[in-house]
């Protein structure tokens, strides 16, 4: 059964920080791992996807790297502003079915 | 291109109610998912389908139900409210040639 855990639970941050946001499943046979993002009361946003064969993908100050083989995700976010406060959460897509499973998410909060 | 569309937004059931959570997307994505999210947890994958009369159990399908008749909807059915069934609900599709994922805005649903 896939598993997927994010560390940490909570992360508090200064304005203008890099930080990185660390994602993990058990069951390596993926198709793919995309992160969200997640404002309060809303609903999700996809941030980046990474196809199982890829290594890394970049979409602005976002850098999400995939490791399947040791079952590891970070998304790296570069000179952290206020707006980027949220919940990040991962979900990885296995191979039969199309599940997508989602960890517990990081909550982020950057102070001004 | 209205994406993933939810109703009702809120709802607040009395115990032992019926009800059904609507969803319908109108971008010919065979696979759908509904998901529930409680208070700072990540989402739990309730119900899936790859395709039109074909659905599939989550992690916690127990309480609902679902059908799948078209492509285009996927609704969501609590025969029997439960107050461990009040959270928030959420549906998404799949597909495209990126496999992006697309999700609902949310269904708040309080069992009292």
């Amino acid at each position: 059964k896939q598993e997927v855990t994010q560390i940490p639970a909570a992360l508090s941050v200064p304005e203008g920080e890099n930080l990185v946001l660390n994602c993990s499943f058990t069951d390596s046979a993926i198709y793919n791992l995309q992160w969200f993002r997640q404002d309060p009361g809303k609903g999700l946003t996809s941030l980046l996807l990474i196809q199982s064969s890829q290594r890394e993908q970049t979409s602005g100050r976002l850098n999400a790297s995939l490791d399947k083989s040791s079952g590891r995700s970070t998304l790296y976010i570069a000179a952290s502003q206020p707006g980027d406060s949220a919940t990040y959460l991962c979900a990885v897509t296995g191979n039969q079915g199309g599940k997508l499973i989602f960890g517990q998410g990081t909550e982020l909060s950057v102070k001004p | 291109n209205a994406g993933v569309t939810q109703t009702p937004k809120f709802r607040i059931l009395k115990i032992g109610q019926s009800m059904t959570l609507q969803c319908a997307q109108d971008m010919n994505h065979n696979y759908m998912y509904w998901y529930r999210q409680d208070p700072g947890m990540g989402l739990k994958l309730i119900y899936y389908s790859v395709g039109a009369g074909i659905t599939d159990k989550g992690e916690v399908p127990n309480g609902y139900n679902v059908s799948r008749s078209t492509t285009e909807d996927f609704p969501l059915r609590l025969e029997l409210a439960a107050p461990s069934q009040t959270s928030v609900y959420f549906c998404a599709s799949l597909g495209g040639g990126q496999n992006t994922i697309y999700f609902g805005e949310g269904s708040w649903l309080t069992v009292v």
